[in-house]
């Protein structure tokens, strides 16, 4: 299996300002992902973390807004910029490894809760 | 990827076994049926996964229609712990174009003591 950590687990943030979320994966792993939950809502993806290139965003999100870096096979981050209270959520990091057991389990972060007054 | 229906809520008594439904009657044939939860203020939990033949894994038993239009995942024996939020998720096989997961609203599954 595969583990996955965040930094920070939670923030508290002034409106304007941007935060950048870590995430670490104990092996190395395919595929990195980006996923925000709303209070009381289901996981919707930001996008995917390529690495040695861009990421792909889903519909309704853009880089200027969640710029995303991904330097190698373990290590990704989410900043999430000029951020207002609608942006107050749990990002989670999520990666595919194809080496370990279960093949095709995607494995998930504990989260970031970020708060944005 | 194939939109999945569940229902919003079930309960189950403790020691029972819990039995969620999951319609995906638009699933393509290169698409698995795939069940994660999320228990509270955690990251979801890969559970099980299949393609057309039941499953079954330490944790939970999938049950996959002949047709494939839907499914049901087994919790033989429920206890507090189970207490989470399941998605049922249908996605083509790891690696393939669009081979990322994408979330329904789930079930809520609350198990009594």
């Amino acid at each position: 299996s595969a583990v996955i950590s965040q930094k920070p687990s939670r923030d508290i943030c002034q409106r304007g300002t941007s935060l950048t979320i870590q995430c670490q994966v104990d092996s190395q792993v395919t595929m990195m992902f980006w996923y925000r939950q709303q209070p009381g809502q289901s996981l919707t993806l930001i996008a995917t973390a390529n690495q040695g290139s861009e990421a792909t965003y889903e519909s309704g999100f853009v880089i200027d807004k969640f710029p995303i870096s991904r330097p190698n096979l373990t290590f990704s981050t989410l900043t999430v910029s000029n951020m207002s209270p609608e942006d107050s959520s749990i990002y989670l990091c999520s990666a595919l490894t194809p080496f370990s057991r279960p093949y095709n389990e995607q494995f998930f972060g504990p989260g970031t809760r970020l708060t944005v007054l | 990827d194939a939109k999945t229906t569940q229902p919003p809520s079930m309960d189950c008594a403790e020691g029972r076994a819990a039995n969620l439904p999951c319609n995906h009657s638009t699933i393509s044939g290169n698409e698995y049926v795939y069940w994660y939860r999320q228990i509270h203020s955690q990251g979801p939990q890969y559970i099980i996964h299949g393609l057309k033949n039941n499953e079954t894994n330490e944790m939970a038993s999938l049950i996959i229609t002949e047709d494939r239009k839907s499914s049901t995942l087994i919790l033989p024996h429920a206890t507090l712990r189970d207490t989470a939020v399941y998605y049922c998720i249908v996605r083509v096989a790891q690696g393939a174009s669009g081979s990322r997961l994408t979330f329904g609203e789930g079930t809520q599954l609350t198990v009594n003591p």
